[in-house]
């Protein structure tokens, strides 16, 4: 990827558990979103944080940012089945386009 | 649930064919976009606006083109459809107020399949 990195690729929990994904970019940034993807569709909103922000949370997300590492993690607490998807961070930095991540593709098993 | 509609859903199209992949908003967003995403991988930006009869090309080469003369209409052509151009074609379009971006909305994405 040219602007943005996850890591795991892909990650298997059990239902209950916490689910950590990271991203990390090469440039500066205005602000950071993260989005899911459940298969074959489109992508949906989650969170976005902001460059000058260094934590938030919505619901059972918690997302960091660490512009000095140019990084950003996204946890998932008490993750559900229903949580089963990919999930992207994508970067805004100055201009009116958005860099996507590599994605996490998570499964959580019941 | 994001007023963003895409049609068609899936085509399957044969070598050489020109085709048009339609996107609509309702939500009265300046900017939109074309991505172009294959199975479990990145999103790829081929195109975007910032509003009417504004186009410009994204960071991924692509033989496609777009036209924006509605705010609410972003229909991307491929003059002569390729087997590598199979993909998943998804549209988007967000809405900004002077430096601040917003989330991007998601239509369900097209997934074409040329033959």
């Amino acid at each position: 990827s040219q602007q943005g990195e996850e890591d795991p690729q892909a990650l298997s929990i059990q239902e209950g558990e916490n689910a950590t994904m990271n991203c990390s970019y090469k440039t500066s940034i205005n602000n950071l979103q993260w989005y899911r993807q459940n298969s074959g569709r489109g992508l949906v909103h989650l969170i976005l944080i902001r460059s000058n922000e260094r934590e938030k949370h919505s619901g059972r997300l918690r997302v960091t940012l660490d512009t000095s590492k140019k990084s950003s993690s996204l946890l998932i607490t008490a993750s559900r089945a229903a949580d089963t998807a990919s999930y992207f961070c994508a970067m805004m930095s100055g201009t009116y386009k958005y860099i996507f991540g590599t994605g996490t593709r998570l499964k959580v098993l019941a | 649930e994001a007023d963003i509609y895409q049609t068609p859903r899936y085509l399957v199209i044969g070598t050489g064919k020109k085709i048009t992949l339609e996107c609509s908003q309702t939500m009265g967003h300046d900017k939109m976009y074309w991505y172009q995403q294959d199975p479990g991988m990145e999103l790829h930006l081929i195109h975007y606006s910032y509003g009417v009869n504004s186009t410009e090309k994204g960071d991924l080469s692509s033989e496609s083109t777009v036209s924006r003369i509605r705010t609410e209409h972003f229909p991307l052509t491929l003059e002569s459809a390729r087997p590598s151009h199979t993909s998943q074609y998804l549209c988007a379009s967000s809405d900004w107020q002077g430096d601040t971006s917003y989330e991007q909305y998601f239509g369900p994405g097209t997934r074409l399949t040329v033959t």
